[in-house]
């Protein structure tokens, strides 16, 4: 079965700090990894996905995440929080086979604030 | 840039009412996908299809139905809504073939309150 964890509800950082938002996955098969943000009152919006490759996939708003197979990771990442970043994100899983190929596992989700 | 368009914001009906969501597509998606999301719950599948006239159940399906009769429209249906149905529902499409990883793309959602 598929699943994501994202184990923080909610994460608070300063601006122009560094910022993290974790997710673990259990895929069968290998993973196909997305994040999406959401702002109040909007669906969600794409900010990067991981297919194959490097471990470390750069995505828009200057976001990036790294893939860590070992310990089934996925950790959104940017160098440099901005209070315009405080959003929803959620992660989530695609398998590579089986029947449910196109439907997509989404993690709770974890409220970012960034405080000025 | 791709779009999809749900047929309302926002949505108040009472219980017992029958109920239509619409969303609609311009990039010849194959699959489209309708969600609610409750917080707390995060996004919870409630039907897929990958083609026309085709539908398979998500995760929670009871007491929703869907249509889909053409490529670019996936409508959700409420047959008897109910108060622990409001929420708000999030519809997505994406494409397929050789893409299987494509991103899916996610319309502005409709909050729906049964009152």
């Amino acid at each position: 079965a598929q699943s994501v964890a994202q184990p923080e509800d909610q994460v608070n950082v300063a601006e122009g700090n560094p910022l993290t938002v974790k997710c673990t996955y259990s895929v069968s098969g290998n993973p196909y990894l997305f994040w999406y943000v959401q702002y109040p009152n909007r669906g969600l919006q794409f900010l990067l996905k991981y297919i194959t490759g490097d471990n470390l996939v750069k995505g828009s708003y200057g976001f990036e995440a790294e893939f860590n197979k070992s310990q089934t990771s996925f950790h959104l990442k940017k160098p440099s929080a901005l209070v315009s970043d405080s959003a929803l994100y959620f992660c989530a899983v695609r398998a590579d086979r089986g029947s449910t190929l196109g439907r997509l596992y989404f993690g709770r989700g974890t409220q970012l604030t960034v405080w000025p | 840039d791709v779009k999809v368009t749900q047929s309302s914001r926002y949505l108040v009906k009472r219980t017992g009412e029958k109920v239509f969501l619409e969303c609609v597509q311009d990039m010849d998606h194959e699959n489209m996908f309708w969600y609610r999301q409750d917080p707390g719950l995060g996004l919870r599948l409630i039907y897929f299809s990958y083609d026309v006239k085709m539908k398979e159940k998500g995760d929670i399906p009871e007491g929703y139905s869907v249509s889909r009769e053409k490529k670019e429209r996936f409508s959700l249906i409420l047959e008897s809504a109910s108060t622990n149905q409001t929420s708000m529902y999030l519809c997505a499409s994406s494409g397929a073939g050789t893409g299987a990883y494509n991103e899916q793309f996610f319309g502005p959602g409709t909050r729906l309150t049964v009152l």
